[in-house]
């Protein structure tokens, strides 16, 4: 079966660096995206892992290792508008996307 | 660009009764898709096209039909609604394959009595 494990909260403060993580299990890998949603609206794409390694995209990254399992997303330099819940989703075949639960970030001042 | 446009954006249903959510998209996209995003669970995908006439099940497709007769529409049909469908409905389109990022419309907030 398949299965995405990701924390269910988080709190950070302004200014600060908040990594969160996501674990999956999947058969038929073929990447791991991370997706932005903010409360009441739709997902928007963040980012998306194919290859073992870092992506970096302005204050996000991305992490990637497919011999674990693992998944990371970095954000820098947080701002209020950052509280949102982050979407860890494996892509497997060439089709099937498969969310974990969301993690909901609380950005404070 | 529009994007994305889903109707209604608010649905209540009595049980058993059937309903379409409609889905449209002005980029062109080959690949739409559908989930449902409950509390605690997370999107699931219910049914996905690859292209226009081609649809295929997903992770939670039973109570739910789909077709693809152009590449602009992707309906969603449920056939006789139950409380257990009560979820809100977001459509999603890509420019391919699954690899590519995902466009989501706005979502439809569907409550089944």
């Amino acid at each position: 079966g398949q299965n995405i494990d990701q924390p269910t909260e988080m709190t950070a403060t302004e200014g600060a660096i908040v990594q969160i993580n996501c674990t999956y299990q999947t058969s038929g890998f073929n990447g791991l995206f991370w997706y932005q949603q903010h409360a009441g609206e739709a997902p928007t794409f963040l980012s998306y892992n194919v290859l073992d390694g870092l992506e970096e995209k302005g204050r996000f990254s991305s992490f990637l290792s497919r011999s674990k399992g693992y998944s990371y997303l970095l954000l820098k330099e947080l701002q209020m508008k950052d509280s949102a819940s982050y979407l860890c989703a494996a892509l497997t075949g060439a089709n099937n996307l498969f969310f974990g639960t969301g993690t909901r970030l609380t950005v404070i001042p | 660009n529009a994007g994305v446009t889903q109707t209604p954006k608010f649905q209540v249903l009595k049980t058993g009764q059937s309903m379409t959510l409609q889905c449209a998209q002005d980029m062109n996209h080959e690949y739409m898709s559908w989930y449902r995003q409950d509390p605690g669970m997370g999107l699931r995908l219910i049914h996905y096209s690859v292209g226009a006439g081609i649809t295929d099940q997903g992770e939670v497709p039973n109570g739910y039909n789909v077709s693809r007769s152009t590449t602009e529409d992707f309906p969603l049909r449920l056939l006789s609604a139950a409380p257990s469908q009560t979820s809100v409905y977001f459509c999603a389109s890509s420019y391919g394959q699954g690899t590519e990022p995902q466009h989501f419309g706005d979502g439809t907030r569907l409550s089944i009595l």
